[in-house]
């Protein structure tokens, strides 16, 4: 069963950092681009980084360039996002979330459950 | 910037034939993408590259996309069709969605 599996989420204060994994099973990971989506209960979603399956292409939305890395470890089957200096607008739930393709320019064929992170002092 | 618009909400009686337009500039020459997320739950892939249905996606779902607008047609829409929809396309080294519909069956 393919499955996407995402953990660190948490309560951090502004400014703090985190790292949210996205461990996946099911599927040949290498061979797909992954992204990491949010969404504010209640509001809609927004894209916020993708890499390709060998890491070469790794885009970010401007909201977060700078402040967040994506990355991912192709041997341990897992996606990641480090985010450091975190707002209030952070907050959110965040799904991991895969590419049709090696790319990151496909549709978003399978998507995890997400994780809740919340930034507040 | 490149933005998609998404109405707010879209009604359609049971059985019948509900359209959710996503609007943007030259969208038509993009491949568009749309998800259908139910309450609680994670989206879902239902057409991909304007027309495309993953398996296991009824047929009554289809999409178009031409000039400035995109469209998702769900035709004999169910009660469980409810839900927000959102397009989604590729864009100047980007990811957008557009602001996402929900579509209520009456």
């Amino acid at each position: 069963e393919v499955q996407l599996v995402e953990s660190g989420g948490g309560l951090v204060q502004p400014g703090r950092s985190l790292r949210l994994s996205c461990e996946v099973s099911g599927f040949t990971f290498d061979d797909y681009g992954m992204h990491w989506v949010r969404q504010v209960p209640g509001k809609g979603l927004e894209w916020v980084a993708g890499i390709s399956s060998t890491s070469t292409s790794i885009i970010y939305a401007d909201s977060v360039k700078g402040r967040f890395t994506i990355s991912r470890d192709n041997a341990q089957n897992s996606l990641y996002l480090q985010m450091n200096s975190l707002r209030l607008e952070d907050t959110a739930l965040y799904y991991c979330a895969r590419d049709l393709e090696m790319s990151v320019t496909d549709a978003f064929d399978i998507w995890g459950q997400g994780t809740v992170v919340t930034v507040s002092s | 910037s490149y933005e998609l618009t998404q109405a707010l909400s879209v009604s359609a009686a049971l059985g019948q034939t509900a359209r959710i337009p996503c609007g943007g500039d030259n969208v038509g020459s993009r491949d568009v993408h749309w998800y259908q997320q139910k309450p609680g739950q994670a989206p879902v892939l239902v057409i991909y590259r304007d027309n495309m249905r993953p398996s296991g996606i009824p047929e009554r779902f289809s999409g178009s996309s031409s000039g400035d607008a995109a469209t998702l047609t769900i035709s004999r829409v169910q009660v469980g069709d409810e839900a927000d929809y959102y397009c989604q396309v590729w864009h100047s080294n980007s990811v957008l969605f557009g602001g996402g519909t929900k579509l209520t069956v009456l």
